[in-house]
């Protein structure tokens, strides 16, 4: 079974621009959630889903930030304007709401470098 | 609410030696608690875990063991591999969805 696939897993891009991270997570898995990953903060949770709904959107830095998920097989996280305090590592996760199975399934994650 | 204290790094070891990376938590109730490993490059994956007090989590020569006394939760491995070098999160899984990591430790295994 595949994993959760992420897209790009690079990207480079200008500061202002507009920037797309998309996630898809492992089949019949009902939550996701974002990260971010810096040296200076570790690893932040962003925001999380259960079965499409957001849930907890907390750690969402600012309004330039927004993450939806459209369908149980696709989430986005866009930043709009990005700046270069933005570069990090984004990583979406899954997991699958039963029991005790709270572990949670990364991908490989997408490396952004605003400049 | 919930937090997870881990020892700090990073940690530099000789290939076959113990390795020990000491993990606390608080957390009301009774957590799950799992450790993850991210190698270079790549993103977390879960290592093992343990969902109640006195489990034991073991995979990859890697153990740990849920201590609620102690509210500890160490990870151990008895004769580490330069392929193990890696960073190590400790994480719980409290009364909300989302688990709460800890900062990581960066181990080095040496040849």
């Amino acid at each position: 079974d595949a994993g959760v696939i992420q897209s790009p897993r690079h990207e480079v891009t200008e500061m202002g621009q507009e920037v797309t991270l998309r996630c898809k997570p492992i089949s019949g898995h009902d939550y996701l959630f974002w990260y971010r990953q810096t040296m200076m903060r570790g690893l932040e949770l962003l925001i999380y889903f259960n079965n499409n709904v957001p849930i907890d959107d907390s750690g969402m830095p600012e309004d330039r930030f927004s993450a939806k998920m459209p369908n149980a097989s696709f989430s986005t996280l866009k930043i709009q304007p990005s700046e270069p305090r933005d570069s990090a590592v984004y990583f979406c996760a899954s997991s699958l709401a039963t029991g005790q199975k709270y572990e949670q399934y990364f991908g490989p994650g997408t490396r952004l470098t605003v400049t | 609410g919930d937090s997870v204290t881990q020892m700090e790094g990073p940690v530099t070891l000789s290939e076959e030696a113990f390795l020990t990376i000491n993990c606390t938590y608080t957390a009301t109730g009774y957590p799950s608690l799992f450790w993850y490993v991210q190698y270079p490059g790549e993103g977390l994956q879960l290592l093992l875990k343990a969902t109640k007090a006195d489990d034991k989590g073991s995979n990859k020569g890697f153990e740990a063991t849920y201590r609620k006394e102690t509210t500890s939760f160490h990870l151990e491995k008895g004769s580490v591999q330069v392929s193990d070098s890696a960073v190590y999160f400790c994480a719980l899984a409290g009364s909300a969805r989302q688990l709460t990591f800890g900062s990581g430790t960066q181990l080095t295994v040496l040849p």
